[in-house]
């Protein structure tokens, strides 16, 4: 098993559709994350759970939904996304949070119409 | 800012010529790392070094931190077309990990 999983690789959505990313870590790791990569931004940081728990929102829009039902898996939903949501979103993970190393995932490419 | 900002934005090395990208900050940090992104994939940790820390190596990778200058660099030596990717600096403090734009390096045969 890779360290870090995340599906689906690519989904296309339309704005009024529901769906759901999923990240799965095999690391026995506390900390996960979900990043949104933008073409010519820098990564940008969406939420954190640390131990199940959010301790990070960076004002992220409410049609992204975290979800973090134990510390193997997370999960963001999206509902009545824009065109401008469209990008790389990346999940990572880490032993214990603060600013020890990341493991990523390969990170899944929406596209919405 | 705590974000760094890496230099150049994009970087063509001929095959065995040593590459080096640089990053810049603002503020106080307690660690700067660098990682690797390929293409539409996700990103690989390279190397941490922490504000103590002068210079790391780790294989054909050599990391120098300089706190006073706020400055760090990442040297790869004989790079191969493999090494063709983007390069990330991300600094560390108060439990915050805050990324660069990143360099695209491009190796040519």
């Amino acid at each position: 098993e890779t360290g870090v999983t995340q599906t689906p690789r690519h989904l296309v959505m339309g704005m009024t559709n529901k769906k759901s990313l999923k990240c799965e870590q095999h690391l026995g790791h506390n900390a996960m994350y979900w990043y949104k990569q933008s073409a010519k931004k820098p990564l940008e940081l969406m939420f954190v759970y640390s131990l199940e728990e959010r301790v990070e929102n960076n004002s992220v829009p409410s049609r992204f939904s975290p979800e973090c039902p134990n510390s193997s898996h997370l999960f963001l939903h999206l509902h009545t996304l824009q065109p401008e949501d469209s990008a790389l979103y990346l999940c990572a993970s880490s032993q214990d949070g603060g600013t020890g190393e990341l493991f990523f995932g390969e990170g899944s490419r929406l596209t919405v119409l | 800012s705590q974000q760094g900002e890496e230099d150049p934005q994009a970087l063509s090395i001929q095959e065995g010529e040593n590459a080096t990208m640089n990053c810049s900050y603002k503020t106080s940090i307690n660690n700067l790392q660098w990682y690797r992104q390929n293409s539409g994939r996700g990103l690989v940790h390279l190397i941490l070094i922490r504000s103590n820390e002068r210079e790391k190596h780790s294989g054909r990778l050599r990391v120098t931190l300089d706190t006073s200058k706020k400055s760090s660099s990442l040297l790869i030596t004989a790079p191969r077309a493999a090494d063709t990717a983007s390069y990330f600096c991300a600094t560390g403090r108060d439990d915050k990990i805050i990324f660069g734009k990143g360099t695209r390096l491009h190796i040519l045969p």
